[in-house]
């Protein structure tokens, strides 16, 4: 079974561009979830999807947004590019509990963004 | 809100050497726990984990146990190999919210010399 997929893999921006950022989950997950990995501020997570509809959003500017679409699929976009904004962006995906209990979530290798 | 914290590193072990990192926590709800580990150029693996009190983790030779008393998940190898460097991660969900959310620790960047 093909893992997690992210692309790019790299990508090299300057200040004020927008950049969209891709995953494929693994195949049957439904739940995507983005992450930020910086070395000052560790991983932060960013928002998670489920059924092309935002579940759940963590504390970030408005300039970070994402969507899902009908095949699991999912995008991140952020506008107007920072040099904070610099970082290893990573996405996972999990199969949906009904219950309420925790599915392992899987992650992709990321994309390592680098702002100019 | 919810927290999870572990020592910094660096840690630099020789290979057979114990290995202890430490993680505490603090969750607004009952959370599971759980440790993962990041290979150089790699994403995030699962290592192992907990979901309820007194809970041992175990995976490659790794352990960990749920202290709810102690808020504690500390990661425990009798010989580490340099093959298990890496940086490791303690992070938590709380179960049964609806949500995905794992909160994460900052990082202990494991090294093991010959």
């Amino acid at each position: 079974k093909a893992g997690v997929t992210q692309t790019p893999r790299y990508l090299i921006k300057t200040r004020g561009q927008q950049v969209t950022l891709s995953c494929s989950p693994i195949s049957g997950h439904r739940s995507v979830s983005w992450y930020q990995q910086t070395p000052g501020q560790g991983l932060q997570f960013l928002f998670e999807y489920f059924s092309e509809t935002q579940r759940n959003k963590g504390n970030f500017p408005g300039r970070f947004s994402g969507r899902q679409f009908s095949n699991s699929r999912s995008e991140m976009n952020v506008s107007t590019l920072e040099l904070g904004d610099s970082a290893l962006y990573l996405c996972a995906s999990s199969t949906h509990s009904t219950s309420g209990s925790y599915n392992e979530q899987f992650f992709g290798p990321g994309t390592r963004l680098t702002v100019l | 809100g919810d927290s999870v914290t572990q020592m910094e590193g660096p840690v630099t072990l020789s290979e057979e050497a114990f290995l202890t990192i430490n993680c505490t926590y603090t969750a607004t709800g009952y959370p599971s726990l759980f440790w993962y580990v990041q290979y150089p150029g790699e994403g995030l693996q699962l290592l192992l984990k907990a979901t309820k009190a007194d809970d041992k983790g175990s995976n490659k030779g790794f352990e960990a146990t749920y202290r709810k008393e102690t808020t504690s998940f500390h990661l425990e190898k009798g010989s580490v190999q340099v093959s298990d460097s890496a940086v490791y991660f303690c992070a938590l969900i709380i179960s049964g919210a609806g949500s995905y959310q794992l909160t994460f620790g900052k990082g202990t960047k494991l090294s093991v010399i010959p």
